[in-house]
């Protein structure tokens, strides 16, 4: 079992649209997640982050966590054509020698159509 | 500022030659690490330094590969008698602290191993 998963899409949405991007994680002992954005041929770049039960807005993005349900979720309103990348679901190791060690999830496909 | 540079950008190489490639991380930053994306796959996470430190090199694939740092800044990637299935982008980033905090990344070296 991957320890982090995540619905590889692709996923359309029209242009306008609200995206909903979902990511599940197995380690409890997970503390921060993060979601990165990385265009075809680039390098990933970091949308946000989030540790805390609940929602964390920045702009157009949403970001969801709910430690009990072990889901973390980013959502992208008003989207745009720019947003077509893959999205990339991160969870950081909580201790050990893996402290600081990110585990990717397989990344998600979005395509926003005009 | 500077962020994180990789060289080179591209290297090709034939089957059993040895390659390196360099992670010169952003200034300050204590924290490097090293990744793994074939093609259409998510960031395999290879290695990460602390300082000078790797506590934690139970990513690397085989012992054909291995990587140092010194000063607390440059990172060297080094593979041994390469394979093909070596063939992917290997990606660096670093954070100013190891944990909670923001890994950046640098663009990446392509490998291709023919």
């Amino acid at each position: 079992q991957k320890e982090v998963e995540q619905n590889s899409g692709p996923l359309s949405v029209p242009e306008g649209a609200i995206a909903s991007l979902n990511c599940t994680y197995s380690d409890r002992g997970s503390q921060s997640f993060f979601w990165y954005r990385q265009y075809s041929g680039k390098s990933p770049e970091l949308i946000m982050f989030i540790y805390s039960n609940g929602d964390k807005e920045d702009g157009r993005f949403t970001a969801q966590l709910n430690k009990a349900s072990q889901y973390v979720s980013l959502l992208i309103r008003d989207s745009q054509p720019s947003d077509s990348a893959t999205y990339l679901c991160a969870a950081l190791n909580a201790g050990g020698t893996s402290y600081g060690k990110l585990t990717f999830g397989q990344g998600t496909i979005l395509t926003v159509h005009p | 500022g500077a962020g994180v540079s990789q060289s080179p950008s591209n290297k090709v190489t034939e089957k059993g030659k040895d390659v390196e490639l360099r992670c010169d991380p952003i200034s300050g930053h204590t924290a490097l690490y090293w990744y793994r994306q074939s093609l259409g796959q998510g960031l395999e996470f290879l290695i990460y330094f602390q300082g000078n430190s790797a506590p934690d090199k139970s990513g690397l694939p085989s012992d054909r590969f291995s990587a140092e740092r010194t000063g607390g800044s440059v990172s060297t990637l080094t593979i041994q008698r390469t394979q093909q299935e070596d063939s992917a982008v290997y990606l660096c980033a670093s954070s100013p602290t190891l944990g909670l905090a923001t890994q950046y990344f640098g663009p990446g070296t392509r490998l291709t191993v023919l």
